[in-house]
Order: C-alpha cells, then structure tokens, then sequence
C-alpha cells in the first residue's frame, strides 16, 4: 500500500498570500489529521476530518481551515500568511474502525517558508 | 488538561549500549500512548503503541516500551543501539474518543560508533 502522500513538498510564500496544501491519505484510511511543527513551538494539533467532517480542532486562528473531500483526500488552507506560519505541515492519516486506538501515518510532511 | 513530557531534549549513547528515552503523561483517564520517530526532512515513523495488556510493548526496529501506570510514564528502550537510531523521538497520547495526539517535545538520540 502506499503511504501518506503530501503535495507540495515545498512552498516558499509571501507574508499575505494564502496557501493551499494537500494530502492524500493510505488507501482505505478514513480520518485525516493535520499538524504544524515548529523548532519553537514542536507538534501541534490542527484539526482532525472524519467523513469529510471536522472533528477535532487545535488551537489555531481562524485563518487556517481545513476540508475533507469524499475519496478521504484532505486540504487545508491557510490565509493571509505571516512570517510565523513557517514550520514543516504534517498529515496523518488513520482507518477509523470506531476507537482511537487506530495508529496515525504520517506523510513526509510540507516544508512552508514565509517571506 | 493532557500533557505529555520528555525531559531531556538529547540523549547521547554509544553504540552497542542500551538507550533509553524517557516520557511522562499527565492525563484524566486511560491514556493510549505512542512512540514515533522523525528522521530527517521526513515525517513521523510509528515504532510502537500502548493500548491495554501487557505492560512491555515491543515494537519496530527492536524498540521497546514499558507503561508504567503509577508512574506515569512510558519509556523507550532498546537493549543495543545503532548509529542508524540516531533521530527525533516523540511520544504522544491520545484518549478514548479523542482523535487528537497530544506530542511530547521531541528528544534528539546522539548514538556515536
């Protein structure tokens, strides 16, 4: 199976753009999870779709949001950028089956660098 | 409210000795608890998870962990360290009905030939 893929890799913005990135999840893995991860600030938690509803959400402003399409494929956006919004964004999927014992699979994750 | 904690930001050990990386969970109900691993420019590798049974949960790579309840802490052992262990190490804990993991701050493990 393949794992968790995460498009782009890269990005490098402007403070005030908007950025959208994206992830797909392990084939049959039904909740997706996003986390920004910062040398400051480490992991932490975004927000959590299940059924192309969000469940779960961190403490984050409003300008990041997120969305969950029907095949489980995930987005998550980011508005009027700022200089603290670099960090590497990981996407974690996982199968859902009822518990949340279900193991998280993260993807390599996307490098954003504001300017 | 949920905490996760590793106190030592690095943990240097020679190769061939036995390692250990430490975590401790403060949280209010049955924790299920997790170890990862961060190479380089990757994302998080899942080595191993605590559910509920037996206290020792061997995982990938030779790790293992042991849940210690009155303790509260869940260590990341291995018997015999590799250069190639050397990596990020992050616990996590999730609970029942919480589809969030809650991160410990990341260990860095030195392993020197």
């Amino acid at each position: 199976k393949a794992g968790v893929t995460q498009t782009p890799r890269y990005l490098i913005k402007t403070r005030g753009q908007q950025v959208t990135l994206s992830c797909s999840p392990i084939s049959g893995h039904r909740s997706v999870s996003w986390y920004q991860q910062t040398p400051g600030q480490g992991l932490q938690f975004l927000f959590e779709y299940f059924s192309e509803t969000q469940r779960n959400k961190g403490n984050f402003p409003g300008r990041f949001s997120g969305r969950q399409f029907s095949n489980s494929r995930s987005e998550m956006n980011v508005s009027t950028l700022e200089l603290g919004d670099s960090a590497l964004y990981l996407c974690a999927s996982s199968l859902q089956t009822g518990t949340s014992t279900d193991t998280q699979y993260f993807g390599p994750g996307t490098r954003l660098t504001v300017l | 409210a949920q905490s996760v904690a590793q106190p030592e930001d690095q943990v240097n050990v020679a190769e061939g000795n036995p390692l250990t990386v430490k975590c401790t969970y403060s949280v209010s109900g049955n924790p299920y608890l997790f170890w990862y691993v961060q190479y380089p420019n990757r994302g998080l590798q899942f080595l191993l998870k605590y559910i509920t049974g037996d206290n020792l949960v061997k995982g990938s790579y030779g790790f293992e962990a042991e849940f210690n309840k009155s303790q509260t802490s869940f260590h990341l052992k291995k018997p015999s360290a590799l250069v190639s262990d050397s990596a990020l190490y992050f616990c996590a804990v999730i609970l029942y009905n919480f589809n969030k993991f809650y991160f410990g701050s990341g260990t860095k493990l030195n392993v020197k030939p």
